[in-house]
């Protein structure tokens, strides 16, 4: 089972400013088959980041991931009032399916 | 549009049993791998289930297999999720959510609103 870890566990920042979120792999995850996902409170998560980098539709380009290998990344340029809330990467080049335990991006 | 509602949670007690299902609208049903993720109350995301496109490959987590059937009904665009056994820690809301092809691991998009099933005496 590829064990995904995500850091900070919890990141203060202001609106305006740009966030820095890493997912690590205990191994490397097959053809970067790697997800970011969204979650605000009392809402189901939401489909940010597919393939590592590529955006999903809908998603402001203020998002964009990276990364490859064992070592992902999500950066939001430039925070908005709405992008505080949970973020929670996934792999899913390999059986079972993992999820990271989360980033909380909360307001300074 | 997509959509996906899922029904069929609510509170039961440890060892029994109940069946969520997740409807779904607005794609091509049969095309699509289906899969189950649940959230414990405060805690963050885990998979449960999925299932292909076919019905004919099914695939668990270690913490559910053996005690847990996905199955779906085509006729009906719709999924299933039979619990049996259910345990304090099977607590949780259970999202149903969209794969991206027929068969195969693959990312979830959209996901439902969630059940909330409690296992509690």
């Amino acid at each position: 089972e590829i064990v995904l870890t995500q850091s900070p566990g919890t990141l203060s920042l202001s609106p305006g400013e740009r966030a820095t979120l890493s997912c690590r792999a205990s191994q490397s995850v097959s053809d970067s088959y790697l997800a970011w996902y969204q979650q605000k409170p009392g809402q189901a998560p939401r489909l940010l980041i597919y393939v590592a980098s590529s955006r999903a539709t809908g998603i402001p380009d203020r998002f964009s991931g990276s990364g490859s290998g064992t070592d992902f990344t999500l950066t939001i340029s430039r925070l908005e009032p709405e992008d505080f809330a949970v973020y929670y990467c996934q792999q899913y080049g390999n059986s079972p399916l993992t999820f990271g335990g989360g980033t909380q991006v909360e307001i300074k | 549009e997509v959509q996906l509602l899922e029904s069929g949670g609510g509170w039961v007690q440890p060892g029994g049993s109940l069946r969520l299902s997740c409807a779904a609208s607005g794609f091509a049903f049969s095309s699509y791998v289906m899969n189950w993720v649940r959230q414990a109350p405060g805690k963050g995301l885990e998979w449960v289930s999925s299932i292909s496109g076919r019905g004919d490959s099914t695939y668990y987590a270690d913490s559910v297999k053996g005690r847990f059937t996905i199955s779906r009904d085509n006729s009906k665009n719709t999924v299933y999720l039979q619990m049996n056994s259910l345990r304090a820690e099977d607590t949780a809301v259970y999202y149903c959510a969209k794969g991206q092809r027929s068969t195969g691991t693959t990312r979830f998009d959209p996901w439902g609103q969630g059940t909330l099933v409690t296992v509690s005496s």
